[in-house]
């Protein structure tokens, strides 16, 4: 059961837009910033988005990042084939005094 | 350029002992809070533990599954990173992963730790 909950997939077609929930509390994302993680099959995990909404370097602006209270979003617009993989958002629990991740949501591309 | 190259995972039976190294190479590793951060077999990502650069105490923080069981630490004159797991249990196996900022920083290849008798 992991502290941030977020669906376990998400689909759409070539082009299309999905967007990942990631639902908290005031003890995490209410409290600090959140960051997406990109897993493609097989790979290491690496960061897209960090601070709620900051592209890391070289990630395209097809990917968007926003947070409002204790839940943040993924937007993935344009969607790829090579998009399919495992999204991951995280952030510092203060409670816990941990930093927390979701579940993980699968993308798949249609 | 950043690279992080984890070592020496392997297959070690409950109860046992073993420890990872994280070489790091192409940013400041001195002044880097490292993480480790691990992923069993199928499943999600799980955050492990961290420790602070010297300048901001060294200290250390674990998740609450492996804290009392693994110490991180860090050489600085060797910019190394370690991870040693002690009382195993089958529950630790995953690949385990270092960065130096698990927010917004690269991550290593990893390194498999199987657990199993």
């Amino acid at each position: 059961q992991s502290v941030l909950t977020q669906p376990p997939s998400v689909s759409a077609a070539p082009g299309q837009k999905v967007t990942i929930s990631c639902s908290g509390s005031s003890s995490n994302i209410g409290s600090d910033y959140v960051s997406w993680y990109q897993q493609l099959p097989g790979t290491a995990p690496k960061v897209l988005i960090y601070e709620n909404d900051k592209r890391l370097s070289g990630i395209p602006d097809r990917f968007s990042g926003s947070k409002s209270g204790t839940s943040a979003t993924l937007g993935i617009t344009g969607l790829q084939t090579g998009d399919e993989a495992d999204y991951y958002c995280g952030t510092w629990d203060r409670s816990l005094s941990a930093w927390v991740f979701g579940g993980g949501t699968k993308v798949t591309v249609l | 350029e950043v690279q992080l190259v984890e070592s020496g995972g392997g297959l070690v039976k409950p109860g046992g002992s073993l420890r990872l190294s994280c070489a790091a190479s192409g940013f400041s590793f001195t002044a880097a809070w490292m993480s480790w951060v691990r992923q069993a077999p199928g499943k999600g990502l799980e955050w492990v533990g961290r420790i602070r650069s010297r300048a901001d105490g060294g200290t250390t923080e674990y998740a609450t599954p492996v804290k009392d069981r693994f110490i991180i630490s860090r050489d600085d004159s060797e910019n190394t990173l370690y991870l040693q797991m002690n009382s195993l249990k089958i529950e630790d196996t995953a690949v385990y992963y270092c960065t130096p900022a698990v927010s917004r920083g690269d991550w290593g290849q990893g390194t498999l730790v199987t657990v199993s008798s």
